[in-house]
């Protein structure tokens, strides 16, 4: 079965600092991974995936992601954190093309 | 692109009662739809797929007679609460694919709290 692990409940960061949120995935086959962002009492936001090719994947509001199929990890990264970046993250893999799998979220707190 | 809604926002009833949650895709055909259940600081729990012109393929656990899904058009699913209860309150959050896109992403609808009184 799929899974998607998110090992910090919480990460805090300096404004300006680079901030790194973790997950790691248990799939078989080949992965399609995404990253959502969630604002309180608000949806989630898609911010970018990785279906195949480069393992470097750029997204939204200057997000990034690195694949790493021999660690089974997907981090989220920025290189400067805004205040505004605070909120619920969540990892995500593809359940066979059926439905989502998703972590269990990481509550980002950029601090001013 | 790609913009999700759902109406309504909020919504407070009567224990007892039934509430319908609409979902449409604004700007995209979305065969397939999902409708999600999230408890405070908790992550996402998936209740049922809906695919329009069928029934919809529920979770295990999430009762079929209690939470009625329709999926009439290829913009729009709707997700019924019948006779509400206190332990219904919760975030309902529903997403959908887009079926021009070959990968599985899914957009997400901003949610609707329900609180049931």
């Amino acid at each position: 079965a799929q899974s998607v692990a998110q090992p910090e409940d919480q990460v805090n960061v300096a404004e300006g600092n680079p901030l790194t949120v973790k997950c790691t995935y248990s799939v078989s086959g080949n992965p399609y991974l995404f990253w959502y962002v969630q604002y309180p009492n608000r949806g989630l936001q898609f911010l970018l995936k990785y279906i195949t090719g480069d393992n470097l994947v750029k997204g939204s509001y200057g997000f990034e992601a690195e694949f790493n199929k021999s660690q089974t990890s997907f981090h989220l990264k920025k290189p400067s954190a805004l205040v505004s970046d605070s909120a619920l993250y969540f990892c995500a893999v593809d359940n066979y093309g059926q439905n989502f799998v998703f972590g269990p979220g990481t509550r980002l707190s950029v601090l001013p | 692109g790609a913009v999700v809604s759902q109406h309504p926002s909020r919504v407070i009833c009567k224990s007892g009662t039934s509430v319908k949650i609409e979902c449409r895709s604004l700007d995209f055909q979305a065969t397939t739809m999902f409708w999600y259940r999230q408890f405070p600081k908790k992550s996402l729990m998936l209740m049922a797929t809906s695919n329009e012109g069928s029934k919809a393929t529920y979770e295990q656990g999430v009762e079929k007679d209690k939470f009625l899904i329709n999926h009439a058009s290829l913009t729009l699913s709707t997700l019924t609460v019948t006779s509400a209860h206190p332990e219904d309150s919760s975030f309902y959050i529903c997403s959908a694919r887009n079926d021009r896109e070959s990968t599985d992403t899914q957009y997400f609808g901003p949610g609707t709290r329900l609180t049931v009184l």
